[in-house]
């Protein structure tokens, strides 16, 4: 059975920092899913990570996938507020079913 | 990529009764995903839901209390049966879109409170 983790799952930067959040899954799979959801809100969609050494980039957000390690990052450059929310990896298992992360909480303090 | 029309938005309902779930989406699809978003937590599938078949549920998931139809390409519901305080939860839909670049899209999902 397919387990995604992420750590950590609080988290709390400051403006302008650099930070990673992990995802680590337990089964082979090469599609990885991240999304964003902010409080009361459904889940809009950063990246999909097809394959091993793919790396996504969109504004101050980058994802990376190794699918060997069976790891992948979504790494925040200087970290502004409006990035507060809740992330989530997910990733699909060989049935086409997709497995969600328990969720980083981010909070950006000025 | 896919839209998808959720309704209702929210609803408080009485301990027992039941409360049906819509989900109309703009295109085709193969498969829709019914999730359930408990206070503070992480999204876990209930079923998978093909056109034509019958629904196929997770563990902890039963028919009898999450049955689901799929009557089309286009839409689904979920209905939530002989409901409890501990079934208040975010219900949410899902499709995949390979037309998309970003894979699954989620409906806006239905926000229950079980009283």
């Amino acid at each position: 059975e397919l387990k995604v983790e992420q750590n950590p799952l609080f988290l709390s930067m400051q403006e302008g920092k650099n930070y990673t959040i992990y995802c680590n899954y337990s089964t082979t799979s090469d599609r990885l899913y991240w999304y964003r959801q902010d409080p009361g809100k459904s889940l809009e969609s950063l990246f999909v990570l097809l394959s091993n050494g793919a790396v996504k980039q969109e504004g101050r957000l980058m994802a990376s996938l190794d699918t060997k390690a069976r790891l992948s990052t979504l790494h925040i450059t200087a970290a502004v507020h409006d990035l507060s929310a809740t992330y989530f990896c997910a990733v699909e298992d060989p049935y086409d079913k997709v497995i969600f992360g328990p969720g980083t909480s981010l909070s950006v303090i000025p | 990529s896919a839209v998808i029309s959720q309704k209702p938005s929210r609803d408080i309902c009485q301990r027992g009764t039941s409360l049906t779930i819509q989900c109309q989406v703009d295109s085709q699809v193969t498969m829709m995903f019914w999730y359930r978003q408990q206070p503070g937590q992480s999204l876990t599938l209930i079923a998978t839901a093909n056109q034509g078949s019958e629904a196929t549920y997770e563990s902890g998931f039963v028919i009898d209390k999450f049955p689901i139809s799929r009557p089309n390409l286009t839409f689904s519901t979920l209905t939530v049966s002989n409901m409890s305080p501990e079934d208040s939860s975010i219900y949410l839909c899902s499709v995949g879109d390979d037309r998309a670049p970003y894979g699954y899209t989620f409906g806006s999902g239905t926000r229950l409170t079980v009283v």
